[in-house]
């Protein structure tokens, strides 16, 4: 079964610093997707930055970015420049490819949360 | 643009009481989902929907039911309800298999 870690339950970065938060998977797929997902307190869920397994360049979104070490299993997220409004939980997903008209769940890990300090 | 909504935003329910969570979503989505958020863990799912009248179980279905008439909704029911179901419920929608998904903004159930 596929299983997503969060080593770091929290993480404080100073405002316009750098934070890279840790995410590791295990699977023994080779097609698959990896997100991060941010978690204000509002509670939306909100899409950060989204990578194809099968894509060696990594993803980038303005200041968030991806280190995506496919035979390491592990997918971390880096954030530029961090603001206050970067604060909140980071939950990292993987969802398998699909390929049979199915669909394939996303499995979450158990978030870091991420404290921005002015 | 609405996305996915989610109602109620907050519920009490009270031991063995029954409700039903909406979710409707504008974005002519093919796939929804349940998730349940439980306090320190991360979104597992409880059941989706590949299309109109078509759902399947997801990791914890267990005292919950859906439906899926229309494309656009997706009515999560608890039936006696319990302790255990305290969580927060988000709703999701998905173009495809493929695609990211969508959220609603959640809805925190205490069961008392």
């Amino acid at each position: 079964a596929q299983t997503v870690t969060q080593s770091q339950p929290e993480m404080s970065v100073q405002e316009a610093e750098t934070v890279t938060l840790s995410c590791t998977y295990d699977t023994s797929e080779s097609d698959y997707y990896l997100f991060w997902y941010k978690q204000p307190p509002s509670r939306q869920m909100i899409l950060v930055i989204r990578q194809e397994a099968y894509k060696q360049q990594n993803a980038t979104e303005n200041r968030f970015s991806v280190n995506f070490q496919k035979a390491a299993k592990s997918f971390s997220l880096k954030i530029s420049d961090s603001q206050l409004g970067d604060a909140a939980m980071y939950f990292c997903a993987y969802k398998k490819v699909n390929y049979g008209g199915a669909t394939n769940k996303l499995i979450f890990g158990t978030g870091t949360l991420l404290a921005v300090q002015p | 643009n609405a996305g996915v909504t989610q109602t109620p935003k907050f519920r009490i329910l009270k031991i063995g009481q029954s409700m039903t969570l909406q979710c409707t979503q504008d974005m002519n989505h093919n796939y929804m989902y349940w998730y349940r958020q439980d306090p320190g863990m991360g979104l597992k799912l409880i059941y989706y929907s590949v299309g109109a009248g078509i759902t399947d179980k997801g990791e914890v279905p267990n005292g919950y039911n859906v439906s899926r008439s229309t494309t656009e909704d997706f009515p999560l029911r608890l039936e006696l309800a319990a302790p255990s179901q305290t969580s927060v419920y988000f709703c999701a929608s998905s173009y495809s298999g493929e695609t990211e998904a969508f959220f609603g903004q959640g809805t925190r159930l205490t069961v008392v």
